[in-house]
């Protein structure tokens, strides 16, 4: 099984800073690693997939891009809403693995 | 709009047996592998199983596999998790999910039921 590590735990930023959150996978996962963003109370939604693919309808201040098995999430001008848990998951292999999530919190 | 609604959670006494459904809507639900994932309160997330457009493949978590059974209804389009011996660790907040874009992963998730194993 592949072993997604998230990094760091928490994030504290101000709004309108950048928020970059990383993601390490203990092999190869190609390009299969996905993104989620998930609000207290709420479901989990899909962010990026495909590494860099922004899903449908999420801001273009969500970025994500991958050098080998490291992956990172950028939030460019963080806005207060952005305040949540994000999580990465790998889907090349079965099960697809998730990290153990990212928390940002807002200052 | 697509939409998951699972139901079906509850309390349930260690050994015990639950079934889940979820009733999807907006999309061609027979064209789609269906997904059920699930999270612990607090805790993240873990990929339970998946099955088939057609229902006749299906995948499960080592930590389920044997005592849980995924099926779905594509005359109804509905999608169900039997659950037997269930044990304390299966508590959790269990989402049905799908992917409906090309190369994503799991791209629409209902809300949730929850299950909790307490005796």
């Amino acid at each position: 099984e592949i072993v997604m590590t998230q990094s760091p735990a928490t994030l504290s930023v101000f709004p309108g800073e950048r928020a970059t959150l990383s993601c390490r996978a203990s092999q190869s996962v190609s390009n299969k690693l996905a993104w989620y963003q998930q609000k207290p109370g709420q479901a989990p939604r899909l962010l990026i997939y495909g590494a860099s693919i922004r899903a449908t309808g999420i801001p273009a201040r969500f970025s994500g891009s991958e050098s080998g098995t490291e992956f990172t999430l950028t939030i460019n001008s963080v806005q207060s809403e952005d305040l949540a848990l994000y999580y990465c998951q790998q889907y090349h292999n079965w099960p697809g693995t998730f990290g153990l999530g990212s928390k940002v919190e807002i200052k | 709009e697509v939409q998951l609604v699972e139901s079906g959670g509850g309390l349930i006494p260690p050994g015990g047996s639950l079934r889940l459904s979820c009733v999807a809507s907006g999309f061609m639900f027979s064209d789609h592998w269906m997904n059920w994932v699930r999270q612990p309160p607090g805790k993240g997330l873990e990929w339970v199983g998946r099955l088939n457009s057609g229902g006749t493949g299906s995948h499960y978590s080592d930590s389920v596999r044997g005592r849980f059974t995924i099926s779905r209804d594509n005359a109804k389009n509905t999608l169900y998790l039997e659950m037997n011996n269930l044990r304390v660790e299966d508590t959790a907040l269990y989402y049905c999910v799908t992917r409906l874009t090309t190369d994503a992963s799991l791209d629409h998730w209902g809300p949730g039921t929850l299950v909790t194993v307490s005796s």
